[in-house]
Formats: C-alpha cells, structure tokens, sequence
C-alpha cells in the first residue's frame, strides 16, 4: 500500500543550527513533491515544490532536496530561528493525478535559544 | 484577495444532526479539495473537485457529500453527523498540479 512517513517525533535543536527533516515513501511515482509549513490553530501554508527530475530546490534559507531511488526528501532550514518552530508536513503528487496531494502526517519543529 | 475562506471556524453539532461546512476562494482556481486532520493522522482527502460540476472522492468520503455549482464554492454536507467525525476541517484550492492554498479551518466537535 502507499504510505508517507516523516518521523512523528519532535525535533528539538539549537538557534543557528541545521534542521533537517525527513520524507520516506512507499508504491508512489510521484510527479512531485511539496512542503509545507504548520502553525498550531492553522492551515498549512506552501513553502517548496520540487519535481520529480529535480535533486534540489533552494529558497532563502531552506533547501530541500529529493532522491527517487532512496524514495526520500529531505528538508533543511539552515540558521534556524525560534520563529521557525512549526510542524512540516511534506506532500506528494503521484504520476497521473495532477493536484491529488496526499499528506505525511508532519514532524514537529521546536527551536530553542 | 481573500484567499480562501471557510465558516464556522467553530462548530459543535450532536449525534444525527446535519451541518454544511462552507469553502470559498477567490483566485479562479479549478481545483478544490476538503481534508480532515486528526491527531497522529495527518491531512486526509474528503473529496476534491477539478472544476465546477464534477467532484471525486478521496481517502475518506464515507458520511461528507459535496457539490460544485461554481468555480468559487464547494461545500461539504455532513448529513447525519457522527462523534467519528470531530475533526478540524480544510478546504484548500489551487491550479492544476500546483500549491495548494488552504483555508483557515473549522473545528467541529460531535457529541
């Protein structure tokens, strides 16, 4: 069966320190690959799209980067800040259903100083 | 813009009862989709629309109806509510194979 799975543990780390998160699937093709961003009380907010031809993506101080034979993406806020507290939650597209996007269930964020 | 709407933000209903959750956006998207999110869960696909007069199930459709009349609405019918069904509940809508923009959510409760 499909799955998404991004680690339901919280990752706890330092102000200025690399965050990385991390996306594993199973029985996907996927077109591509979303992350985004939650706030508690909130919905989801876009942050990255990479697609299935691409390694990386970069925006200001976030990189994701997406490896079809490892089924993985992983995602890095480099320089973390308190402010990026959150839980990611990172999405797939599969080959063939255009804008159906299934959810990971998101890993919980917190930066402390 | 508006972005994309929804009312109530807050709903408590009881057992058997029926409610409509409504979802509107303002960026002529043709894609619209409502997804529940529970705790452990994730976000799950309710039902989505491609575009005005035709919708499809997702992962979860079983107890929700919903409608597409126009490219701005689609709301979702709960016709008889079940405690299964407290949730918080998003309406998201995009352009074919691009971001999604969410709404704000409704958190409904059924006792």
């Amino acid at each position: 069966s499909q799955k998404i799975e991004q680690n339901s543990e919280a990752l706890n780390i330092q102000e200025g320190k690399t965050a990385t998160l991390t996306c594993n699937y199973t029985n996907y093709s996927p077109a591509y690959l979303q992350w985004y961003r939650q706030d508690p009380g909130r919905g989801p907010v876009f942050l990255l799209l990479i697609r299935e031809n691409e390694k990386e993506k970069r925006k200001e101080r976030l990189k994701v980067t997406f490896d079809t034979t490892l089924k993985q993406s992983l995602f890095h806020i480099t320089a973390s800040q308190p402010a990026d507290s959150a839980t990611y939650l990172c999405a797939l597209a599969d080959t063939g259903t255009a804008s159906k996007l299934t959810f990971g269930t998101g890993t919980r964020l917190q930066v402390t100083l | 813009n508006a972005g994309v709407t929804q009312t109530p933000k807050f709903q408590v209903l009881k057992t058997g009862q029926s409610m409509t959750l409504q979802c509107a956006q303002d960026m002529n998207h043709e894609y619209m989709s409502w997804y529940r999110q529970d705790p452990g869960m994730g976000l799950r696909l309710i039902h989505y629309s491609v575009g005005a007069g035709i919708t499809d199930q997702g992962e979860v459709p079983n107890g929700y109806n919903v409608s597409r009349s126009t490219t701005e609405d689609f709301p979702l019918r709960l016709l008889s509510a079940a405690p299964s069904q407290t949730s918080v509940y998003f309406c998201a809508s995009s352009r074919q194979g691009a971001t999604q923009y969410f709404g704000p959510g409704t958190r409904l409760t059924v006792l």
